[in-house]
């Protein structure tokens, strides 16, 4: 079964830093790979999609993610964080059996301080 | 403006009484899923359904109902047999095949 980690429940970084958000997933075929974003109390946004073709996918608010067939990872950056990208965000893996049920990791909370 | 409806927003309920979330999409998606969320912990799949009249146990279907009368609208019924049913709960929608998931507002369940 299919599985994803996020090792870092939480990250703090200052407002200008850079960020990476690492996520690994467990996967036995082609994964079809998530990035979303939830503000507290709200629904999910997506950020970016992986399903095939170059390896370096470019998201919405300037983030990007990579997937690395090799270490089974796919990890989020961004070069300047903003205040306004405090929030949770969460990585997924979807299920390819038709429709698009989706496997999430736990989450990370990050906080930016000014 | 096209998307993904979810009522009510907050929701009490007493234990022992069942309860209706409602979950509405007019993005002509085919399928619709729903989540459960609690806190610190990521997303897990409670129904699923692909088609009008026909949905599927995901994960955590244990004290959870479905129906799908209407391509746009997948309600979850939370049954007095969940146990644990305090929970943040998210609609999603997408087409069929490999695309992404379009998620509702989520609709916070408490019971007292």
């Amino acid at each position: 079964a299919q599985s994803v980690t996020q090792p870092d429940i939480h990250i703090t970084v200052s407002e200008g830093a850079s960020l990476e958000l690492r996520c690994n997933y467990s996967y036995g075929a082609t994964p079809y790979l998530f990035w979303y974003v939830q503000s507290p109390g709200q629904g999910l946004q997506l950020l970016l999609k992986y399903f095939s073709g170059d390896t370096l996918v470019q998201g919405i608010k300037g983030f990007e993610a990579e997937f690395k067939r090799s270490q089974s990872s796919f990890n989020l950056r961004k070069p300047s964080v903003h205040w306004s990208d405090a929030a949770e965000y969460f990585c997924a893996v979807g299920r390819t059996n038709a429709g698009n049920m989706l496997t999430f990791g736990g989450g990370t909370r990050l906080m930016v301080k000014p | 403006d096209g998307g993904i409806t979810q009522s009510p927003k907050y929701l009490f309920r007493k234990e022992g009484q069942n309860v209706t979330l409602s979950c509405e999409q007019n993005l002509n998606h085919d399928a619709m899923y729903w989540y459960r969320q609690d806190p610190g912990q990521g997303l897990r799949l409670i129904y699923y359904s692909q088609i009008v009249n026909d949905f599927q146990k995901g994960d955590i279907a244990e004290g959870y109902s479905v129906s799908r009368e209407k391509k746009e609208s997948f309600p979850l019924t939370v049954t007095s047999a969940q146990k644990n049913p305090t929970a943040f709960y998210l609609c999603a929608s997408s087409m069929l095949g490999n695309t992404e998931a379009f998620f509702g507002q989520g609709t916070r369940l408490t019971v007292v």
